[in-house]
């Protein structure tokens, strides 16, 4: 496509449910991040992926989040059993090789857990 | 690991002067730096990037600068506008465990008033 894009773009769901959160990357991009923003609050890193190689997932902030990446394009962010701190805008990003390059974003969901 | 810091959370300034943003991080200088604009509900957009042999980089009334002595990047723009409001991003490469990771300062809101 023309630009990275996520869905969807707003989620509300209770709290001890599962979400799942898709990146569709630019095509051709080898390089994926997401990214978390808590309201008036900057990017924390959450997992990037590079290629086919395994991820790096020490930005997750606990076990109940996953990500995965499939045939090194779409991606799926999962949060289990969601909490009221984890509301946030969810944001991915791709680049062509990684982060010697611009990264483009997507325009992120916002999850609300109620 | 690699710490990010943007001088203000906000300045403000009158139309038509120059906005000069800092950005300063505290360990190895990274390879690049980048400046990102972000508006309020969207993604982060791409500005500039600039190497560590480039002092400095220019595109149209935006100016950056990279002083690896400092451990500091400036980011400037000239003839500033009302439409510049937006809070601006500073993101460098940071080395995490499967490799490097594009990582962002918590930004700046610059408000132009006219």
């Amino acid at each position: 496509g023309a630009g990275v894009s996520q869905s969807p773009s707003n989620k509300v769901t209770e709290k001890g449910k599962d979400v799942e959160l898709r990146c569709d990357p630019i095509s051709g991009h080898t390089a994926l991040y997401w990214y978390r923003q808590s309201l008036g609050q900057g990017l924390e890193f959450l997992i990037y992926f590079q290629g086919n190689s395994a991820p790096d997932k020490s930005g997750l902030p606990s076990d109940r989040f996953s990500a995965e990446r499939t045939g090194g394009s779409v991606s799926t962010l999962t949060i289990q059993r969601t909490q009221q701190e984890d509301s946030a805008v969810y944001l991915c990003a791709s680049s062509s090789r990684g982060w010697d390059t611009e990264a483009f974003f997507g325009q992120g969901t916002r999850l609300t857990v109620v | 690991s690699q710490k990010i810091e943007q001088n203000s959370e906000a300045l403000n300034i009158q139309e038509g002067k120059t906005a000069t943003l800092t950005c300063n991080y505290t360990n190895y200088s990274p390879a690049y730096l980048q400046w990102y604009r972000q508006d309020p509900g969207r993604g982060p957009v791409f500005l500039l990037l600039i190497r560590e042999n480039e002092k400095e980089k220019r595109k149209e009334r935006l100016k950056v600068t990279f002083d690896t002595t400092l451990k500091q990047s400036l980011f400037h723009i000239t003839a500033s506008q009302p439409a510049d409001s937006a809070t601006y991003l500073c993101a460098l490469a940071t080395f995490i465990q499967a490799g490097t990771a594009l990582i962002f300062g918590k930004g700046t809101t610059l408000s132009v008033s006219s």
